[in-house]
């Protein structure tokens, strides 16, 4: 059973502060990454992909790999109430029935003013 | 562009009754997916189509859950019967395809609360 593990939280930080949100995954052929938002009561929506190791930087936020430690990370710099929500890390897992899209279990973020 | 539309938004039923759920999804978009949500968890794949075919179902309780997308468009989820464990968050999602990094779009899902 390929895993997708994330700390469900609640993580609380204070406004403006770098909040870091974290994922750890089974499946060593795991190629892409994702991490998904999703606001209380709503559906998730995609708010960054990586799949080289290393950092990716959009806005303020930076997704971060790395495939020997199977590690995936997501930094909101200068945090702000309206980051509350749960973060979803995800995976593509590969099985002899094709890729599919594999969820942790969100991390909740809470920024308090 | 409109985006993955669900219907309904909410349902309760009693167990062991049937129940199904409606998805459009994005026009253009070859791949749809049902995902179960429980509340506290993940999105957990039931279903993918490509088109009007099946490319995995591996974890679709079969005895119960079935679905169709019979013209390559729109979808239907269906549970007969319903158990209490069925509760929870039904969201549909499309792609453009299933290859490569490809963008899920999600619905606002169905809740469905089974008593």
């Amino acid at each position: 059973q390929k895993e997708v593990e994330q700390n469900s939280g609640p993580l609380s930080v204070p406004e403006g502060a770098i909040a870091s949100l974290n994922c750890t995954y089974s499946d060593r052929g795991s190629q892409s990454f994702f991490w998904y938002r999703q606001y209380s009561g709503k559906s998730p929506e995609l708010i960054m992909f990586i799949y080289s190791n290393g950092d990716k930087e959009d806005g303020r936020f930076t997704a971060q790999l790395n495939k020997a430690s199977q590690y995936v990370s997501l930094l909101i710099r200068d945090s702000q109430p309206s980051d509350s929500a749960t973060y979803l890390c995800a995976v593509i897992a590969w099985d002899n029935q094709g890729g599919k899209l594999i969820f942790g279990q969100g991390t909740e973020l809470s920024v308090k003013p | 562009e409109a985006g993955v539309a669900q219907s309904p938004r909410y349902k309760i039923i009693e167990k062991r009754q049937s129940v199904a759920f409606w998805c459009n999804p994005i026009s253009g978009h070859a791949t749809l997916y049902w995902y179960q949500q429980i509340l506290g968890q993940g999105p957990k794949l039931l279903i993918q189509f490509q088109n009007n075919g099946v490319v995995d179902d591996s974890q679709l309780p079969k005895d119960r859950f079935s679905a169709e997308r019979l013209k390559g468009v729109d979808s239907t989820l269906k549970i007969q019967p319903a158990k209490l464990e069925d509760s929870a968050v039904y969201l549909c999602a499309s792609s453009k395809s299933s290859l490569g990094v490809n963008e899920q779009f999600f619905g606002p899902g169905t809740r469905l609360t089974v008593l």
